[in-house]
Formats: C-alpha cells, structure tokens, sequence
C-alpha cells in the first residue's frame, strides 16, 4: 500500500495561473517532506521542502503548504510558467526510517502559453 | 564537474550479459542511493550507502549488486536481468541520511532496457 499518494496522474493550467498539486500521506510518523521537479530525460531535482513543525514554507513562486491532521500537503505555483512543465513528485520521510524518502508516483504539470 | 553525474545515460543489454552503472558526485556528500523508477510507479529505494557502508537493501534481488568504493562512487553491478528490470535506474547522493541533512540529489539516471 501507497504511504504517499499523488491521485491527479495529470494537471492542466493557463500560463499566470495557480497551479496547485496536491499530495496526501498515510504514516503519521512522517515529519519531513519535498518536493521534486523532473524534466524528461532529466534526474529528479530538489524544489522545495516543509518540517512538520511549520505548515507553510514559501521561495518565489512556490509555495508549500502541509496539514497535519489531515495528511495533506500541497505545493502552489503562482503564476505558473511553461517552464513550469515537468512531473512534480512529493516524498516524505519520518523518524522512523529518517533516511528513506517514500515518493508518490507523480503529477504531470503542463502550462498552457 | 558538478553535481551528480551516471554513465552511461542508455544502456541496452541482453539477459546474459553483465553491464555495470556508474555514479559520481561531486558535492562532498556522504551518502548515496540507487533508486529504480518505472513506468507509472513511484520511486523505488534499491540500496543505501552511508560513509562507503550499506546501511539498507530494499529486497532488492541479487541479480543487482552495487559497490561503493568510496563515498564519491556508486556502482551497479548487473547481471542476468529479466525483462521487467527495463527501467530508469537513478542515483542520488545526501549529505547524510537523517533529517534536514537528507535533503537528496539525483543525477540523470540510466534508461535500462533488458532484451
């Protein structure tokens, strides 16, 4: 069973739009989490993370947002860009097994110009 | 040089063959990771490294068999892989492996198909 599930496969947004993708949890020992970006033919790159002592943490246009009691955690882009088009994994980690990061299985972003 | 660097970036290779990947890191890290992406799957954890030790195999069967020299090297040994193996295999390198040092860093990956 999923610990860390992404259940939009797909996002569609205009170009200057929010764009918001979502990811939700199961282990309430999870106390850290990330955000990657991964282009095509490309490695994962580290974009944004959030400690569950906090329940925002912003850089730029990227926003991330995290609920504890309800095992949420969401990443805001504003405004979005074409560049902005990638797949966008959250992943998360606990002190239980502080170094294993556990990934969802992705959204595609595309930005419309 | 920056960053983490894989070879090769394509790999083809029959089910009796034996191949070998290759990871680099160049940011002074002391942990590094295999991880196996396939299709529509999230990431998978293959092996751990921590200071050249192997601190976790995720069940990972022996037909892969990595080796660390050092903690600027990662290998992935291959050997009679099965079709189902075909994938992105991607390492990654942290500063550590516990908290905020675990913050981790991918390379391109290894796009592996097994005939």
């Amino acid at each position: 069973d999923q610990q860390v599930k992404q259940n939009s496969p797909s996002l569609s947004v205009q170009e200057g739009r929010i764009s918001i993708l979502n990811c939700d949890y199961t282990n309430s020992m999870f106390d850290y989490f990330l955000w990657y970006k991964k282009y095509p033919a490309e490695g994962p790159t580290f974009l944004i993370s959030i400690s569950s002592i906090k329940d925002k943490n912003e850089d730029g246009r990227f926003t991330v947002f995290l609920n504890k009691s309800a095992k949420h955690l969401s990443l805001h882009i504003v405004p979005s860009q074409p560049g902005d088009s990638a797949v966008y994994f959250c992943a998360a980690s606990g002190v239980d097994s502080s170094y294993k990061l556990i990934f969802g299985s992705g959204t595609r972003l595309l930005v419309r110009p | 040089e920056t960053g983490v660097t894989q070879t090769p970036r394509h790999l083809v290779m029959g089910m009796t063959n034996k191949k070998s990947l290759k990871c680099e890191q160049h940011l002074g890290h002391n942990a590094m990771y295999w991880y196996k992406q396939s299709a529509k799957k999230p990431l998978e954890l293959m092996f751990v490294y921590n200071f050249k030790e192997q601190t976790e195999n995720n069940s990972v069967p022996s037909r892969f068999s990595p080796e660390c020299p050092n903690s600027s090297h990662l290998f992935l040994h291959l050997h009679t892989l099965q079709p189902e193996d075909s994938a992105l295999y991607l390492c990654a390198s942290s500063l550590g492996t516990g908290g905020l040092s675990n913050e981790q860093f991918f390379g391109p990956g290894t796009r592996l198909t097994v005939l």
